[in-house]
């Protein structure tokens, strides 16, 4: 069965940071794997969805890698604001087209001014 | 705007009583999903549908109901069966193809009084 863990669950890091928020994944036959922002209270927003054959994704300050063998995705964010400061889930669709998302627990982020 | 809307933003349940939430999306999406968040817990899938008129059970699916009668719309209930419902649900969307991609509405915090 996929499981999908997130390290670390909770970050604090200064304005103007780069920083790297980490997702694994236990089962490296996934069809593809989706990062979300969540704010306190609201729904999740998707940043970037990258497909198994792909691997990366970008948009705006925004990276996600993705490492299929190695059961590994990184979404990279540069020069971090205030406005980052959300919980970011990734979340992974097994390989059978068809199953459902797996989602890791979220790391917490807050970037402070 | 294309998206999906859930309704309403917070509910409170006696103890014993059905409640239903409802989640209508205008994406033209074949699948929709019901999640359930707890607080520092990644999301868990209650029910799945993967076209009108059909509909399968998820991880957590005991004391929960739904419905598909219409593309747009997948309503859930929260049953009195269901012994701890206190949680924040969310009603998500995928575009059927190669993507895959998952869009969520705003949620709906549900509290037991």
């Amino acid at each position: 069965k996929q499981e999908v863990t997130q390290i670390p669950a909770a970050l604090s890091v200064p304005e103007g940071e780069n920083l790297v928020l980490n997702c694994s994944f236990t089962d490296s036959a996934i069809y593809n794997l989706q990062w979300f922002r969540q704010d306190p209270g609201k729904g999740l927003t998707s940043l970037l969805l990258i497909q198994s054959s792909q691997r990366e994704q970008t948009s705006g300050r925004l990276n996600a890698s993705l490492d299929k063998s190695s059961g590994r995705s990184t979404l990279y964010i540069a020069a971090s604001q205030p406005g980052d400061s959300a919980t970011y889930l990734c979340a992974v669709r097994p390989g059978n087209y068809g199953q459902n998302f797996v989602f890791g627990p979220g790391t917490r982020l807050s970037v402070l001014p | 705007d294309g998206g999906i809307t859930q309704s309403p933003k917070y509910l409170f349940r006696k103890e014993g009583q059905n409640v239903t939430l409802s989640c209508e999306q205008n994406l033209n999406h074949d699948a929709m999903y019901w999640y359930r968040q707890d607080p520092g817990q990644g999301l868990r899938l209650i029910y799945y549908s993967q076209i009108v008129n059909d509909f399968q059970k998820g991880d957590i699916a005991e004391g929960y109901s739904v419905s598909r009668e219409k593309k747009e719309s997948f309503p859930l209930t929260v049953t009195s069966a269901q012994k701890n419902p206190t949680a924040f649900y969310l009603c998500a969307s995928s575009e059927s193809g190669d993507t895959g991609k998952q869009f969520f509405g705003p949620g709906t915090r549900l509290t037991v009084l």
